[in-house]
């Protein structure tokens, strides 16, 4: 079973500040995207990476994929309280059909 | 693009009774997933299908849970004899082709079992 881990948790931060949320496996995955999910609605993905080292920005958002496609992180400059959700790294590896999840990062901005 | 509909948004039900989700895809996607999630934690696959052939289930669905996809567009999820620990949100999501990795989620089922 790939198992996908996300720290922190949870995150609560001030409006303005910086922040950086990471997922990590022991499995490679030859894509990893990120979603984020808001109360009652479904998750909505953000970005897919697929080269290991590879960096896409999307605005205030940075994203990376490790260099062995094993983790990830998601960076978030001057947050603003629209960035407030779940956010959920997932991956899939080899020929899976389907994405493996992680647990997600549940931030909070606070105006 | 209308995205990806579920119906309903929300189920009670009492244990032990049978409850059926339904899921619209985007209208050209072939691929259709059914995902579980519960409080706290992120979706947790159930299964797949390709047009209308059920491809992959995970070891998670019981012999409770059956899923459908007639003819290659809806797809429906029943759960028989209901118990409370099947409580969750229903998510479907689907995706065009094979090389195309965006995966389009509805807004769920939440389902509540008494």
């Amino acid at each position: 079973t790939q198992l996908l881990e996300q720290s922190p948790q949870f995150l609560s931060i001030q409006e303005g500040e910086n922040l950086t949320v990471y997922c990590n496996s022991s499995s490679v995955f030859s894509s990893l995207q990120w979603y984020r999910q808001e109360p009652g609605e479904g998750p909505v993905l953000l970005v897919t990476v697929v080269t290991g080292g590879e960096v896409k920005k999307l605005k205030r958002l940075t994203f990376q994929f490790g260099d062995a496609r094993k983790d990830s992180s998601l960076h978030i400059t001057a947050a603003q309280p629209g960035d407030t959700g779940l956010y959920l790294c997932a991956g899939r590896s080899g020929s899976a059909r389907q994405l493996t999840f992680g647990s997600g990062t549940q931030l909070t901005v606070l105006p | 693009d209308t995205g990806v509909s579920q119906d309903p948004r929300h189920k009670i039900t009492k244990r032990g009774q049978n409850v059926t989700f339904r899921c619209d895809p985007i209208s050209e996607h072939n691929r259709l997933y059914w995902y579980r999630q519960t409080l706290g934690q992120g979706p947790e696959f159930l299964t797949y299908f390709q047009n209308e052939a059920q491809l992959e289930k995970s070891r998670l669905l019981s012999d409770r849970f059956s899923a459908e996809r007639p003819k290659g567009s809806f797809s429906t999820l029943e759960i028989q004899r209901t118990e409370q620990g099947d409580s969750a949100m229903y998510l479907c999501a689907s995706r065009l082709g094979a090389t195309n990795e965006k995966l389009f989620f509805g807004s769920g089922t939440q389902l509540s079992v008494l």
